[in-house]
């Protein structure tokens, strides 16, 4: 079944950078649309950004737009997130996941913790 | 942006309980709702999809029902491994939107 296995984050100061990686594996990977969705520690889930199957139409939420870069490499199965100019508002596990009707398999999730 | 609005925002139930949550829409989404159970620590999973069709694997005592702006879940006998926090999410436009959660704990 659909595996998917977040990687790269860590501990950065306020102004940093972090990319986030994504592995997936037991689906064909190149075919699906994909996302990213956060959760601030003790918060609700915030869907973050998105990219279709062919890196051809991405979109971003408003808090992260201008700061924040999805890609995908379909050959290596891969999915990652570029984040640029880290907040304390940024502090969150990140999640990807799988598009169907919503999103229907999730990561575990990778802590980012930005420090100011 | 679509407002996804979660009622309650918390409840207090016991097992063999009958529960339900509410999500409305700040505007129509048609079906596409989808609701989520998330344990402490871990990845949220999903139960519905599509407002109604229960996902593979999900007992079948959580069901959705409604279209447009009004959704329910229902849990019609709650079991001790139900006790999570439950989440709607519209993915009929961007960006997505999840409702605030409901925490279901017990009595």
């Amino acid at each position: 079944q659909a595996q998917l296995v977040e990687s790269g984050g860590g501990l950065v100061k306020s102004g940093g950078s972090l990319r986030l990686s994504c592995a997936a594996s037991g689906f064909t990977f190149s075919v699906y649309y994909m996302s990213w969705i956060r959760q601030a520690p003790g918060k609700g889930l915030e869907w973050v950004s998105y990219i279709t199957s062919g890196g051809d139409t991405i979109y971003y939420a408003d808090s992260v737009r201008g700061r924040f870069t999805i890609s995908r490499d379909n050959a290596k199965n891969s999915l990652f997130l570029q984040m640029n100019s880290l907040t304390a508002e940024d502090t969150a596990v990140y999640f990807c996941a799988r598009h169907s009707n919503g999103f229907d398999s999730w990561g575990q999730g990778t802590l980012v913790t930005v420090s100011s | 942006d679509i407002q996804m609005t979660q009622s309650p925002s918390a409840l207090s139930a016991s097992v063999g309980d009958r529960v339900t949550i509410t999500c409305r829409a700040s505007q129509g989404v048609g079906n596409d709702l989808g609701w989520y159970q998330q344990k402490s620590g871990r990845a949220p999973k999903r139960l519905i999809y599509a407002a109604s069709t229960l996902q593979s694997g999900v007992p079948s005592r959580f069901s959705g029902s409604g279209s447009g702006t009004e959704f329910t879940l229902t849990i019609s006998s709650l079991q001790p491994e139900d006790f999570a926090t439950y989440y709607c999410l519209q993915y009929n436009s961007y960006p997505r939107t999840f409702g605030q959660g409901t925490k279901v704990e017990i009595k």
